[in-house]
């Protein structure tokens, strides 16, 4: 069974650096493709980007300029860094595999973790 | 971007009613096209994927059509669990950009 989880910091300050982790188990990162997804009231759910398990990577254009997703599949996991984080930034965080086959849909996602950016 | 929009925005039914939920994009994304589920503080669930196959597990109660531009989720006999929130998203280019939900409440 293949499971994502999401770790990092909860609560950051304006224009701080949001570093989250995706730890999977039940699959390897260098096997699929792999996501990041936020959810806000504001903006509804939003794609932020996705990396190959070659390294390569693709961003949303709002972000790109702030963006991070990188991979370690030696210890098996992915992250995300988001600089000078505002409080349009504040919302849930989600990492997800791109199914293979799946043309490019999540199908499996981990829990979820808040970010919240407040001073 | 692609502009996703689906309607409607919430609907009311009854255990056992037919919903059809509708997604439209602003350009064709062929049939780069997939359905979430969605309940309260919980992830998004893959239903539908390249807008017409059944995810692995999901009941065939849950069925996908349409390309180009317009998609239509169809639950064929509504349960209990189906009430949530229902997202369609494309992925058919960068961003990949995901409707503004519809909400399924029962009646």
């Amino acid at each position: 069974q293949v499971q994502l989880q999401e770790s990092g910091p909860g609560l950051l300050k304006p224009s701080e650096t949001l570093s989250l982790t995706c730890s999977v188990s039940g699959a390897s990162t260098s096997t699929y493709y792999w996501s990041w997804i936020r959810q806000s009231p504001e903006k509804g759910l939003e794609w932020i980007g996705h990396i190959y398990n070659s390294g390569d990577t693709n961003y949303n254009p709002s972000l790109k300029r702030r963006v991070t997703i990188s991979i370690d599949t030696s210890k098996n996991q992915f992250s995300l860094r988001l600089n000078s984080v505002t409080a349009a930034d504040t919302a849930v965080y989600y990492c997800a595999r791109v199914g293979s086959g799946h043309y490019d849909a999540c199908d499996v996602w981990g829990q979820g973790t808040k970010v919240i950016v407040s001073s | 971007d692609i502009q996703m929009t689906q309607s409607p925005s919430s609907v009311s039914a009854s255990v056992g009613d037919r919903v059809a939920i509708t997604c439209r994009a602003s350009q064709g994304v062929s049939t780069w096209l997939a359905w979430y589920q969605q309940k309260p503080g919980t992830a998004p669930k893959l239903l539908i994927y390249g807008a017409s196959s059944l995810q692995s597990g999901v009941p065939s109660r849950f069925s996908g059509s349409g390309s180009g531009t317009e998609f239509t989720l169809t639950i064929s006999s509504l349960q209990p669990e189906d009430f949530a929130t229902y997202y369609c998203q494309q992925t058919n280019s960068f961003p990949n950009t995901f409707g503004q939900g519809t909400k399924l409440e029962i009646k």
